[in-house]
């Protein structure tokens, strides 16, 4: 069982739409904390939440975590061909200083 | 200069060799992992080291073994390599003492290897 279920697994959009990725847990996290990975590159951090109920904006994006801090969200306004990337999210439970990834979330933007 | 290299970038090799991918890092980190992804896995952590004197296994380790020669070097080897360690494996570290604590470490990776065990 995936302790971290990202969804959807796969999103192909046009430029100009609107998306949300969800990443969804039965147990709390301390902190939630969203990656971008591009093709041939490693991860790279974009955010960090850590509240229930937080909310973050980086510009077109936004994320929140959710109240009781098992979920977080990350939404994208008005997509851009430059947000095509594998999204993945990764929880830290308690104080452990090693994060649970989930398994990603593939998005390619299309002009 | 990237601050975490790994080398090589990409490994062709057969079944039963012994291979070794490292890992350098110039951003003064105390903390390295070793962390391999498959199509649909996601991240999953091998090995990960605190400091030069600490080695820990991580979710995956059997068939893997790791060095760490130095604050700036985290080795990691195949054994013995097999078909299904084949993978894109990526090297990170992380600072320790940051004022959120541990729950708002950053994971810098590197730009990963490409694996292929024939």
């Amino acid at each position: 069982t995936q302790l971290l279920e990202q969804s959807p697994q796969f999103l192909s959009i046009q430029e100009g739409e609107n998306l949300t990725v969800y990443c969804n847990s039965s147990s709390v996290f301390s902190s939630l904390q969203w990656y971008r990975q591009e093709p041939g590159e490693g991860p790279v951090l974009l955010v960090t939440v850590v509240t229930g109920g937080e909310v973050k904006k980086l510009k077109r994006l936004t994320f929140q975590f959710g109240d009781a801090r098992k979920d977080s969200s990350l939404h994208i306004t008005a997509a851009q061909p430059g947000d095509t990337g594998l999204y993945l999210c990764a929880g830290r439970r308690g104080g452990s200083y090693i994060p649970t990834f989930g398994r990603g979330t593939s998005l390619i933007v299309h002009p | 200069d990237a601050d975490v290299t790994q080398t090589p970038r990409n490994r062709i090799t057969k079944t039963g060799k012994r291979i070794m991918l490292e890992c350098s890092q110039t951003k003064g980190h105390d903390r390295m992992y070793w962390y391999r992804q498959d199509p649909g896995l996601g991240l999953r952590l091998i090995y990960y080291s605190f400091d030069v004197k600490d080695i820990n296994k991580g979710e995956i380790s059997d068939g893997y073994s790791v060095s760490r020669q130095a604050q700036a070097k985290f080795s990691l080897s195949l054994e013995s390599a097999i078909p299904n360690q084949t993978a894109l494996y990526f090297c990170a570290t992380s600072d320790f003492g940051l004022a959120g604590g541990p729950r708002e470490e950053t994971q810098y990776f590197g730009p990963g290897t490409r694996l292929l065990v024939l």
